[in-house]
Parts: structure tokens; C-alpha cells; sequence
């Protein structure tokens, strides 16, 4: 069964520095992982999908990457505003198109202005 | 607005008395599916669905009954609800032919916070 850990389960920095949120998996046979936000009382929001075969995606100020072999993704938030303050989760999917999904426990993140 | 709207938002209710949660998504999406939200547990997966009348169980089903008679519509059904399926509840909604694209993202809903006493 695939068992997802997020470290650290919380963390908080100032305003400006580089977040660095860290995703590790224990069944490398997977087909993509994505990284989603929570905020406080509501639902999860997509922020990247990277397949199996690629290595990173990028969004914006936001970069995900990915080693299979090793069953780890990172998540890297540049420049950080008291904005990205939320918990992100790590999801993998090890089935086409998702049908499964197993998460990780969320990485809780405070920017403090 | 593309959403997927789920109800109650919250509810208290007591041991036993049957109760349903609706999840009605209005992007003509294929796949649904339950989650279940727990402290220290993470996000764990109830049921899904791939299309309508086509129902699987995902990692925790037990005590939840679903069913998939419309399109939109993905209701949870909790029989004889236990203090333990104290939760929180979201229900996400993807297209089902975009399996290696980056819109196969769920979508999900605002949450269901349920307590059984």
C-alpha cells in the first residue's frame, strides 16, 4: 500500500524567503503526483500535476519536482507572501487517471509579514 | 461558475439516524469521488465513481453507502452513522478523457464537517 509523508508537518518563515516543502513516497510505480493547497474551512485547490515521466513543472513562482527513482517530490515556493500562509498536500496516484489517489498529511506553512 | 457544491456544510446529528450528503458538480465531469479529512490521518479516499451507475471502494468504505444515477450528482449515504465517522467530507470531480494532461486535476468541493454523537 502506498504511504505518503510530508516533512516537515509544519513550518513558518518570513516574508521573502524561499519555501521548500518536501514529499516522499514508498511505491515508486507511480503515475503522477500533484501538489494541492488547503485553506482553513475549505477544499483543496490544484497547484501542479507532474507525470510519471517528467522531472518538474513549473507555475508562476512555484516549482515541482519530481524523482521517481527515489520516491520523493519537492515543492519549491519562491519568494514567499503571507498569501501562500495554508497547508499544502502531496497526492500520488499509482492507477490511469487517478482513480486512487493516496495523500500525504500536509505540510502546514505560516508567512509571517 | 464551475463547481462542485456539497451539502449540509455542517451537521450534528446523533448515533443511527441515516443521513445523506449531496455532491452535485455542474462541469459534465466522469469521475467523482468521497474523501474523508482526520487529524493525524490525512485525506482518505471513501468511494469513486467513473460514470454514472459505475461505483468503486476506495482505501476506508466501510459504513458508507453511494450512488451514481445522474451525471452531476454523487450523493453519500451514511445508514446507521457511529461517532467515528466524525469528519470532515469533501467530494472532487475530474474529466474522465485527460488522464496525462495537466487538466486532470480534481476539483474539489468546500466540505462537509459531519459529527455523530
Amino acid at each position: 500500500k502506498q504511504e505518503v509523508t510530508q516533512i516537515p508537518a509544519a513550518l513558518s518563515v518570513p516574508e521573502g524567503e524561499n519555501l521548500v516543502l518536501n514529499c516522499s513516497f514508498t511505491d515508486s510505480a507511480i503515475y503522477n503526483l500533484q501538489w494541492f493547497r488547503q485553506d482553513p474551512g475549505k477544499g483543496l485547490t490544484s497547484l501542479l500535476l507532474i507525470q510519471s515521466s517528467q522531472r518538474e513543472q513549473t507555475s508562476g513562482r512555484l516549482n515541482a519536482s519530481l524523482d521517481k527513482s527515489s520516491g520523493r517530490s519537492t515543492l519549491y515556493i519562491a519568494a514567499s507572501q503571507p498569501g501562500d500562509s495554508a497547508t499544502y498536500l502531496c497526492a500520488v496516484s499509482d492507477t490511469y487517471g487517478n482513480n486512487r489517489l493516496a495523500f500525504g498529511k500536509g505540510n502546514q506553512v505560516v508567512v509571517i509579514p | 461558475e464551475a463547481q462542485v457544491t456539497q451539502n449540509p456544510r455542517y451537521l450534528i446529528t446523533v448515533t443511527g439516524k441515516k443521513l445523506t450528503v449531496t455532491c452535485s458538480q455542474n462541469m459534465n465531469h466522469e469521475y467523482m469521488s468521497w474523501y474523508r479529512q482526520d487529524p493525524g490521518l490525512g485525506l482518505r479516499q471513501i468511494y469513486y465513481s467513473m460514470n454514472v451507475e459505475v461505483t468503486d471502494k476506495g482505501d476506508v468504505p466501510e459504513g458508507y453507502k453511494v450512488s451514481r444515477k445522474e451525471k452531476r450528482n454523487f450523493p453519500l449515504i451514511l445508514e446507521s452513522p457511529s461517532p467515528n465517522q466524525t469528519s470532515l467530507y469533501f467530494c472532487a470531480s475530474r474529466p474522465l478523457g485527460q488522464a496525462f494532461s495537466g487538466a486532470n486535476v480534481l476539483t474539489f468541493g468546500a466540505g462537509s464537517r459531519l459529527t455523530v454523537l
